[in-house]
């Protein structure tokens, strides 16, 4: 499976974007790009997915590099709910229909 | 629209006991999954399903059946329950490889 990297945790003030990076450099063709993220307490909750064009939806924005090899979520305007374990995972539609979770980013928000 | 429903919420074996953890959604998904998330550490897959009658291995199959019951019901059994499975177990669905998951709010189960 192709791994991805994301930093261990991160910092980020109330009310101000946020940019969460992922790298994933072995990514396949057929790899789509899948992003959740796990409250305190809570399963992990569907965040935005996508394959190689820019994703927005009213939780977040995915912004995929062009050579895919790397991608960022993007949360516009932080706030103290979105304090959270976020999740990049690769999903290959070719082949295994599983994801298989890493470590994560612990996002931090400060009132 | 329940989603992803689990049940027990929680539980508490002694070690030998066996139980079944119990998975339903009412999506029309056709893949089902189990994980088991242990205190401060990230999710791992014990078992899934790409589509009913259909089950495979995850990364953490040990200990561990499962069942397809139907398109909505996902089953996970531990027939001899061992302290190392105390657990949050979540379960989760998806409609098809390019959709996202579905997670249920999990089975806390504790194994004394």
């Amino acid at each position: 499976d192709a791994k991805t990297t994301q930093p261990n945790s991160m910092e980020s003030n109330e009310e101000e974007p946020v940019h969460l990076p992922c790298n994933h450099s072995t990514i396949s063709g057929t790899d789509y790009i899948h992003w959740y993220r796990q409250l305190p307490s809570q399963g992990p909750e569907y965040v935005i997915h996508g394959l190689t064009s820019n994703v927005n939806n009213r939780m977040a924005s995915l912004a995929i590099a062009e050579d895919r090899k790397s991608s960022t979520l993007i949360l516009h305007r932080a706030t103290l709910r979105d304090a959270a374990v976020y999740y990049c995972i690769l999903r290959d539609v070719g082949r295994d229909d599983k994801i298989i979770f890493g470590k994560g980013t612990r996002l931090h928000i400060l009132p | 629209n329940a989603g992803v429903t689990q049940t027990p919420k929680f539980q508490v074996l002694k070690t030998g006991q066996s139980m079944t953890l119990q998975c339903a959604q009412d999506m029309n998904h056709n893949s089902m999954y189990w994980y088991r998330q242990d205190p401060g550490m990230g999710l791992r897959l014990i078992y899934y399903s790409a589509s009913e009658g259909t089950t495979d291995k995850g990364e953490v199959p040990n200990g561990y059946n499962v069942s397809r019951l139907n398109k909505r019901e996902f089953s996970l059994r531990l027939e001899s329950a061992a302290p190392s499975q105390t657990s949050v177990y979540f379960c989760a669905s998806s409609r098809t490889q390019s959709y996202g998951y579905t997670f249920g709010s999990g089975t806390r189960l504790t194994v004394v």
